[in-house]
């Protein structure tokens, strides 16, 4: 299986500052032969199921403000809110979807500081 | 709008059996694969069963295989979990979710409970 390591499990944050999650496969989730990354990273509001914010490690869903990125390739990947808001509060999971089992990373934690 | 609404979870015992459902509402259903994926308590996300638009193509991950079962039923909009020979580490909460690995759109969740 593919095991997805984010880190840190959890960040506070100032409002208005930069938050900045990894995520990490155990293999590859590059496909060569597309040149597509099965990486997805989904936001999880309390009391909410998750929402998926990336696809293809950078495409954003649409109504995912511009202020969420996505980027990285092979085995590492981040996800960056560039001026986190308050609604922003949240855990935030990376899945690679490149081999079965569809596997997730344990999630972080972003607060307000 | 789209939506995905489970029911059918509860409290049984182990080794006893649930029938999960998911109605879908807002997309042409049958044009979708479809998952369940679930979280156990103070545990992460764990992708369970997919089925693929049709019906004809069919994966479990290794925890759930031979135990429970994913099926569809287009003419009906819904999505469905047998859960046959309950253990008590399936206690989780139980989401369908649309899609092939990248998962649009979840449902609510339904609970299901595992103890004696």
């Amino acid at each position: 299986d593919v095991v997805m390591t984010q880190s840190p499990d959890s960040l506070a944050v100032s409002l208005g500052e930069r938050a900045t999650i990894n995520c990490k496969s155990s293999q590859s989730v590059l496909d060569s032969s597309n040149n597509k990354n099965y990486l997805a990273w989904y936001q999880r509001k309390p009391g909410q199921p998750p929402k998926m914010l990336f696809y293809w490690a950078s495409t954003r869903e649409s109504g995912v403000p511009e202020r969420f990125s996505g980027s990285g390739s092979g085995t590492d990947f981040t996800l960056t809110i560039s001026s986190l808001q308050a609604e922003d509060v949240a855990i935030y999971y990376c899945q690679q979807y490149h081999s079965i089992p569809w596997t997730f990373g344990q999630g972080t934690k972003v607060e307000i500081k | 709008q789209v939506q995905l609404v489970e029911s059918g979870g509860g409290l049984v015992k182990p080794g006893g059996s649930l029938r999960l459902s998911c109605a879908a509402s807002g997309f042409t259903f049958s044009d979708y694969y479809m998952s369940w994926i679930r979280q156990a308590p103070g545990k992460g996300l764990e992708w369970v069963a997919f089925v693929s638009s049709g019906g004809n193509t069919l994966f479990y991950a290794d925890s759930v295989k031979g135990r429970l079962f994913i099926s569809r039923d287009d003419a009906k909009n819904s999505l469905y979990l047998q859960m046959n020979s309950l253990r008590v580490e399936d206690t989780a909460i139980y989401y369908c979710a649309r899609g092939a690995g990248a998962f649009d759109v979840w449902g609510q969740g339904t609970e299901v409970a595992v103890s004696s």
